[in-house]
């Protein structure tokens, strides 16, 4: 069965430094999405990319934060000057085009360790 | 606006003892609901959906019912497994390819 991957599982950096989370989305999904979770806090939405640009994205996707679909497979996003506060689980996921409710599939994860 | 409420952890139960969690969502729109769990070290996997009012979705022996009257989808199993162990994340998803909104999660810890 498909699934979204993602690399690396683990990132740990320095404050300050860049970093870019890797996922690649099932193959024939066209929308994609990035998802972060605080230890011990909820789920929340980041951003939503379709057809080479950002569809929706909340108040915590500022400035520091960017999404690029460098090839037909893989999906970045790049945190350029981390904070400790962006220390988290990401996850990335996708869906398809098909109109109506369709189901998110979300990868394993990566956790950013931000010292 | 777009919440979903879940009662909160952590739950411990015995093994085959039956499990609840229940889970009410802002009755904006039409959503879709959900429930996600997260194994401990792992990602989020789709357990169960359910698009429309009096929907049923059930998976694993878990059983979620789209209730409309009272703006709830609250997750059931009749007999929990230690294997069961891990944080349970009710969703909504307003329309196809709209961001999910989840709860806060309910950690379950089964014990034999």
């Amino acid at each position: 069965e498909p699934e979204v991957t993602q690399t690396p599982s683990h990132q740990v950096t320095q404050m300050g430094q860049e970093v870019i989370l890797r996922c690649v989305p099932i193959s024939n999904h066209l929308y994609f999405y990035w998802y972060r979770q605080i230890l011990g806090q909820k789920v929340e939405f980041l951003v939503s990319f379709y057809n080479n640009e950002i569809s929706e994205k909340s108040e915590i996707f500022d400035d520091q934060f960017s999404v690029e679909r460098p090839d037909g497979s893989n999906f970045t996003l790049k945190i350029r000057s981390t904070k400790l506060e962006d220390s988290a689980m990401y996850f990335c996921a996708s869906n398809t085009r098909v109109t109506g409710t369709d189901t998110q599939y979300f990868g394993p994860g990566t956790r950013l360790t931000v010292l | 606006g777009n919440s979903v409420t879940q009662m909160e952890g952590p739950v411990t139960l015995s093994e085959e003892a039956f499990l609840t969690i229940n889970c009410t969502y802002t009755a904006t729109g039409y959503p879709s609901l959900f429930w996600y769990v997260q194994y401990p070290g792992e990602g989020l996997q789709l357990l169960l959906k359910a698009t429309k009012a009096d929907d049923k979705g059930s998976n694993k022996g878990f059983e979620a019912t789209y209730r409309k009257e009272t703006t709830s989808f609250h997750l059931e199993k009749g007999s929990v497994q230690v294997s069961d162990s891990a944080v349970y994340f009710c969703a909504r998803l307003n329309s196809g390819n709209t961001p999910l909104v989840f709860g806060k999660g309910t950690r379950l810890s089964v014990i034999a």
